[in-house]
């Protein structure tokens, strides 16, 4: 299937510090996603995004739709505990209707 | 509050036994799937129904049957044809429809252990 680069696997941070991650792909996606899940639940979603150039904020989270259409980004700034997680990307590939999953940025914090 | 049911959270079986894992929604979303998650790995499509008494094989298939017979259920069959039952499964809904891009919304899954 496709495949959807994200990276870094994982990050061990310091509570305050900010934090990027970040998925590529060499295929057009015309929206993308980005999910949070919780050990032992489902995905919840963060930030959708819909159109190339998009910067979108959800509190401290910023994720801004790449304008080649094969990349986003995702930033948390002064991380916290609760922000300890995985984190997904996903898109839909122009002119699909499945959505396709990053292989997730796992995030620990260091108190 | 409209959301994703499924059930149960955990589930146990011995190696042989076909087991049905459950997922409800009440969100009116024409659209349902079922994800395999696991350990380390992100998520992998399963199955997809985009409307009633009709349904797509996912990338993982084998091994796997589904059935819509109501928009709110999806019903997921592990068989005994799967090789590696042992997993955490992710039943999401979405608008579907015109809105193929609409984003999915996700249950808190059923973690399925085949001994």
């Amino acid at each position: 299937g496709q495949q959807l680069n994200q990276s870094p696997q994982s990050m061990f941070i310091q509570e305050g510090e900010d934090v990027s991650m970040n998925c590529t792909s060499s295929s057009i996606f015309n929206t993308w996603l980005w999910y949070k899940q919780d050990p032992g639940e489902g995905p919840v979603l963060l930030i959708a995004l819909y159109k190339a150039g998009e910067l979108t904020s959800n509190g401290r989270l910023t994720a801004q739709f790449g304008t080649t259409r094969k990349d986003s980004f995702l930033n948390i700034s002064a991380s916290i505990p609760s922000d300890v997680g995985i984190y997904f990307c996903a898109g839909f590939l122009q002119g699909a209707q499945k959505l396709v999953f990053g292989q997730g940025t796992r995030l620990t914090i260091n108190p | 509050d409209g959301g994703i049911t499924q059930s149960p959270k955990y589930l146990f079986r011995k190696e042989g036994q076909n087991v049905t894992l459950s997922c409800e929604q009440n969100l009116n979303h024409d659209a349902m799937y079922w994800y395999r998650q696991d350990p380390g790995q992100g998520l992998r499509l399963i199955y997809y129904s985009q409307i009633v008494n009709d349904f797509q094989k996912g990338d993982i298939a084998e091994g796997y049957s589904v059935s819509r017979e109501k928009k709110e259920s999806f019903p997921l069959t592990v068989t005994s044809a799967q090789k590696n039952p042992t997993a955490f499964y992710l039943c999401a809904s979405s608008m579907g429809g015109n809105s193929y891009n609409s984003p999915l919304h996700f249950g808190n899954g059923t973690r399925l252990t085949v001994t």
